[in-house]
């Protein structure tokens, strides 16, 4: 079946550090790949996608590769800031199907 | 695009009083999830659908919740009787049934006292 499993938390980082969360699905076929972000009282917002093998999404500095090989899809930024704190959800999906969610990583960003 | 609308953003109720949570998705959009968010199950989909009919309500917790979905232009997630551990954040979201992405409504924060 299709599941997504994702690096524990709490994370909790200085200003400027590298940010690496882990992700790693399995799935029948080839879904497409997201991270989205969750502020503090607020719904998840996408923050980025992609949708077949080696496509890299992006935006506003995070970072993640799809690796079929691996079947990981890892986020990345190299200096994070405190407006990124926030809970980061790994999730797949198939067109028409249900989406497969991690279970969220905690980021806390120290001044 | 206004995106996602959830009504209310807060219900306090009592316990064994009937609650009914709200969603407009996005124009245009056929297939919509409601989910529920708790610190100790975290994120979990109780039930979508395409094109307004019910594909998969296996998350749905018990007899005492039904979903509606009448129009493509709205959803309800009712509760009845509601119980204490029913309070949760819960979050609408609606896609393109020919995308992957789907997009997430504010959510409405439910306490059953």
């Amino acid at each position: 079946g299709n599941s997504v499993t994702q690096m524990e938390g709490p994370v909790t980082l200085s200003e400027e550090a590298f940010l690496t969360i882990n992700c790693t699905y399995t799935a029948t076929g080839y879904p497409s790949l997201f991270w989205y972000v969750q502020y503090p009282g607020e719904g998840l917002q996408l923050l980025l996608k992609a949708t077949k093998a080696d496509d890299k999404g992006s935006n506003k500095g995070f970072e993640a590769t799809y690796r079929k090989e691996t079947t990981s899809f890892h986020l990345e930024k190299g200096s994070v800031q405190v407006s990124d704190s926030a809970v980061y959800f790994c999730a797949s999906a198939n067109t028409g199907n249900q989406f497969y969610f991690g279970t969220g990583t905690s980021l806390t960003v120290i001044p | 695009d206004a995106g996602v609308i959830q009504s209310p953003r807060h219900e306090v109720t009592e316990m064994g009083q009937e609650v009914t949570l709200r969603c407009k998705p996005i124009s245009g959009h056929n297939s919509l999830f409601w989910y529920r968010q708790t610190m100790m199950r975290g994120l979990e989909l109780l039930i979508y659908f395409n094109n307004n009919v019910p594909i998969d309500d296996s998350g749905m917790p018990e007899d005492r919740f039904s979903a509606k979905m009448p129009n493509a232009s709205f959803s309800t997630l009712k509760i009845q009787p509601s119980e204490p551990r029913d309070s949760a954040v819960y979050f609408c979201a609606s896609r393109r049934q020919d995308t992957t992405e789907a997009f997430f409504g504010q959510g409405t924060r439910l306490t059953v006292v």
